[in-house]
């Protein structure tokens, strides 16, 4: 049974516009949620975080959203820029806890 | 600053054998994890070290083993490879278990099972 779900295998967007990448997750114990970008042949690179107390943190382009009540997370990516394709995980954990939960991922195509 | 290095970069086995990849987390962090990823999944975490002590292991079987050295540094170890072991593995190093929550992942070790 899933507890991280990324429903959506592929988003494709055109560069400039704003990509959504969408994340759900079944645990109500996770607390803390990551989103991590990974390129073929690398390891998945982090990206950005949200601590369950906060429904936004920003950094630069990236922009997570988290509410609580829907058990639902979004990552927007403002402007979007083709260097930006690769696949997207998110990731959950619960305190204290030790191992992150991902989801399988949604490839991100950004076309010029 | 280094980031988590891993190594080999790639591996070839045949089946019943025994493999061994290792790992350096980021320097100053003393907390690494290992994770396997099959194509088409997010990584599925096997094991966390902090401090050499074992601290979580996933859904794996015995087979699977790993320890942590008195310099961070760590070994994932697989005995009796099967097929279905076929996998990208990675290494992720985080500051402490609990409070510095982000993991930052190595490069990873393809391993092909034969």
């Amino acid at each position: 049974d899933q507890q991280v779900k990324q429903n959506s295998p592929s988003l494709s967007v055109q560069e400039g516009r704003i990509s959504i990448l969408n994340c759900d997750y079944t645990n109500s114990m996770f607390d803390y949620f990551l989103w991590y970008k990974k390129y073929p042949a690398e390891g998945p690179t982090f990206l950005i975080s949200i601590s369950s107390i906060k429904d936004k943190n920003e950094d630069g382009r990236f922009t997570v959203f988290l509410n609580k009540s829907a058990k639902h997370l979004s990552l927007h990516i403002v402007p979007s820029q083709p260097g930006d394709s690769a696949v997207y995980f998110c990731a959950a954990s619960a305190q204290a806890g030790t191992a992150l939960i991902f989801g399988k991922g949604t490839t991100l195509s950004v076309s010029s | 600053d280094a980031g988590v290095t891993q190594s080999p970069t790639h591996l070839i086995k045949t089946r019943g054998q025994h493999v061994t990849l290792r790992c350096s987390p980021i320097s100053g962090h003393k907390s690494v994890s290992w994770y396997q990823q099959v194509l088409g999944q997010g990584p599925q975490f096997i094991f966390q070290y902090y401090e050499k002590e074992e601290r979580g292991r996933g859904n794996f079987p015995d087979r699977f083993s790993a320890r942590q050295f008195p310099n961070y540094s760590s070994e994932l170890n697989v005995n009796a490879l099967l097929l279905g072991d076929s996998a990208l593995y990675l290494c992720a190093s985080s500051l402490v278990v609990g409070g510095a929550r982000t993991q930052y992942f190595g490069p990873g070790t393809r391993l092909t099972v034969l």
